[in-house]
């Protein structure tokens, strides 16, 4: 079954420590995207990429960076967590054009104490 | 950039009651998504309206692509406590030859105390 996974569903983590988040999908998508949400609040792009050795910054600056070595593989990195990071962390592909919509994971909810 | 007005904000609701929410934007748009978010996941695509004046159902959901190609409305009717979540219109943006999703800040349904 074609689908988008994130790993893991839930962090914690100490202040300074490096982690990174996996997204990967098995449709085929060119497409991938990293947003940001706060508990109930507005999506925030902050990374897309349109193929492999593509990545593009979103519209919300963050600290966070990604690859895309493979077109399945789009993970999202933090070289030094901060408790300011804390936050739900998307993943979601689309086909080329998103006619159809993005394909959203379930999310990674970070928190960094 | 170009941005949506997403209303209400947040809403509560008692079973059984019909729903109602809207999305608009001073500019055209040929595209509209609405999708849904339960709390802890990823949104999921209800439905996508091509056509303005369209009129789509899903279940007990009804979207309409507004014929002024501005705005889109979304309405559940007979609501059950599994509506609670968060939902976002989205439109498509083709700037750049590249499809890219451009998402209102979500109106929030609670069940009423």
């Amino acid at each position: 079954e074609a689908d988008i996974y994130q790993t893991p569903r839930y962090l914690v983590i100490g202040t300074g420590k490096k982690i990174t988040l996996e997204c990967s999908q098995t449709m085929g998508h060119d497409k991938m995207y990293w947003y940001q949400q706060d508990p109930g609040m507005e999506l925030h792009l902050i990374h897309y990429s349109y193929g492999v050795n593509s990545t593009e910054k979103g519209d919300l600056s963050s600290e966070s960076t990604v690859s895309r070595i493979r077109t399945e593989h789009f993970p999202l990195t933090l070289e030094s967590a901060r408790p300011s990071h804390t936050s739900q962390y998307l993943c979601a592909s689309s086909a080329t054009g998103a006619l159809y919509g993005y394909t959203f994971g379930s999310g990674t909810r970070l928190t960094v104490v | 950039g170009q941005q949506l007005n997403q209303s209400p904000q947040s809403m509560f609701i008692q079973e059984g009651e019909d729903v109602s929410m809207n999305c608009t934007s001073s500019s055209i748009f040929n595209t509209w998504l609405w999708y849904k978010q339960d709390p802890g996941e990823g949104p999921v695509l209800l439905i996508a309206l091509y056509k303005a004046g369209e009129l789509t159902s899903n279940g007990r959901l009804t979207a309409q692509f507004g014929i002024t190609r501005k705005d889109s409305f979304l309405n559940i009717s007979a609501s059950i406590p599994s509506d609670v979540g968060i939902y976002f219109c989205a439109y498509l943006n083709y700037g750049g030859s590249q499809g890219n999703l451009i998402f209102g800040k979500g109106t929030k349904l609670s069940v009423k105390p």
